[in-house]
């Protein structure tokens, strides 16, 4: 079973900073199993990135992924006010989904 | 556009079996290319998937949860449920449906596998 570790846990940001999120995996997979979501309080995760790097219908271009193997990148351009949420990233192995602990991007 | 809603209990006591029931409505349960799934999320804690069924009956489950775990799929009703046996208060969370996309990528011999809807998810209790 994969095991997904993000990085760091907290990222405090002002708006219109970049933020970069790291996921790491504990062994290699296609960069087609990994993915990310963005959870707010209260509600469902929402679909960001698949494939590593595909954005999600609707996802603004602020919003790039990354990386192959075992280490992946969630990017965000410019912080806008909606984006400080919580970050998962998600991966497959072995008729298996596992999700990350989270990155929290808060404001600064 | 699809959209799932799960139901089910809000309390459930410890030892008993918790049973949920996500209905997909906006398309059909059938179409080829999608598992449907079941997430949870304690309050305050992240994410922890617990298993997906295809409309055939294939099921993969979290195997932390395996033992305690049974998915079904009902087609005639666009439901598929969960239910989830000698629960503990440990099993107190957020429960979230979703369905699972999975389609070949373009490169290799590789599938995509990500969770493109999500239920706004259900409140289970555990206590006695």
């Amino acid at each position: 079973e994969i095991v997904l570790t993000q990085s760091p846990g907290t990222l405090s940001l002002s708006p219109g900073e970049r933020a970069t999120l790291s996921c790491r995996a504990s062994q290699s997979a296609s960069r087609s199993y990994l993915a990310w979501y963005q959870q707010k309080p209260g509600q469902a995760p929402r679909l960001l990135i698949y494939g590593a790097s595909i954005r999600a219908t609707g996802i603004p271009d602020r919003f790039s992924g990354s990386g192959s193997g075992t280490d992946f990148t969630l990017t965000i351009s410019r912080l806008e006010p909606e984006d400080f949420a919580v970050y998962y990233c998600q991966q497959y192995g072995s008729s298996v989904l596992t999700f990350g602990p989270g990155t929290k991007v808060d404001i600064k | 556009q699809v959209q799932l809603q799960e139901s089910g209990p809000g309390l459930v006591k410890p030892s008993q079996t918790l049973t949920l029931t996500c209905t997909v409505s906006g398309g059909p349960i059938t179409s080829g290319g999608y598992y449907w799934s079941w997430i949870r999320q304690p309050a305050g804690k992240g994410l922890e998937w617990i298993g997906r069924i295809y409309t055939s009956g294939t099921t993969n489950y979290n195997p932390s949860l395996k033992s305690r775990v049974t998915m079904s799929v009902d087609t005639s009703k666009s439901q598929f449920s969960l239910k989830l046996s000698s629960v503990t208060a440990a099993d107190t969370a957020v429960y979230y449906c979703a369905r699972v996309v999975v389609v070949p990528a373009p490169w290799g011999n590789y599938y995509y596998h990500y969770m493109d809807v999500w239920g706004k998810g259900t409140t289970v209790t555990v206590s006695s």
